[in-house]
């Protein structure tokens, strides 16, 4: 497709089972971005992949938490032993790099809840 | 499906001026929020303001504020006495049942 494509769209866990959750980026976008929307909050950086540079992971709120990108194509985040503070939107985000003049898209979100 | 636009790639102000982004939605939903989020050079996305649909009165936090007009789906952020720290790219975003949509961006340019 034309956008960037997050998949699932809903996800209901139960407390304590790992889920991972999938990001299609703009194809040609070197850069990939992870946010979690709490509700009510705004977003929170998660990780970002910049082409073959190792990842910046200094958002990941603990080591449950990791993510893994195949090049420049789909990135998958993953949640271990999910949390019912987990529970949030998560987006993947992608540009064509760094500069700041690039725009940034975003995919509709993975919304996650842990029961 | 939801879509947000943001009609204007790129806008700049005076220092100590008053600037007005605009964004417009589409949706068919009655209950959803609706958010600006700058973007500085760093990859943080910053919580500006917040509107939920349902409340009437215009959301305000300190310079900024918007103007809400749910019937024409218009949420225009206004930054009053700008600064040059607020210099950064402008989303506009629309949420609903955890979907989020954003506009693709306008990014302010802050002359001294």
């Amino acid at each position: 497709g034309a956008g960037v494509s997050q998949s699932p769209s809903n996800k209901v866990t139960e407390k304590g089972k790992d889920v991972e959750l999938r990001c299609d980026p703009i194809s040609g976008h070197t850069a990939l971005y992870w946010y979690r929307q709490r509700l009510g909050q705004g977003l929170e950086f998660l990780i970002y992949f910049q082409g073959n540079s190792a990842p910046d992971k200094s958002g990941l709120p603990s080591d449950r938490f990791s993510a893994e990108r195949t090049g420049e194509s789909v990135s998958t985040l993953t949640i271990q032993r999910t949390q019912q503070e987990d529970s949030a939107v998560y987006l993947c985000a992608s540009s064509l790099n760094r500069g700041r003049r690039n725009t940034i898209y975003f995919g509709e979100g993975s919304w996650l809840t842990v029961v | 499906a939801q879509t947000v636009t943001q009609s204007q790639p790129e806008m700049s102000v005076q220092e100590a001026e008053t600037v007005t982004l605009s964004c417009t939605y589409d949706t068919s939903e009655s209950d959803y929020y609706l958010f600006w989020y700058k973007q500085p050079p760093s990859r943080q996305m910053i919580l500006v303001i917040r509107q939920e649909a349902y409340k009437q009165q215009n959301a305000t936090e300190n310079r900024f504020s918007v103007n809400f007009q749910k019937a024409a789906k218009s949420f225009s952020l206004k930054i009053s006495d700008s600064q040059l720290g607020d210099a950064a790219m402008y989303f506009c975003a629309y949420r609903s049942q955890g979907k989020s949509t954003f506009g693709d961006g306008t990014t302010l340019t802050v002359k001294p």
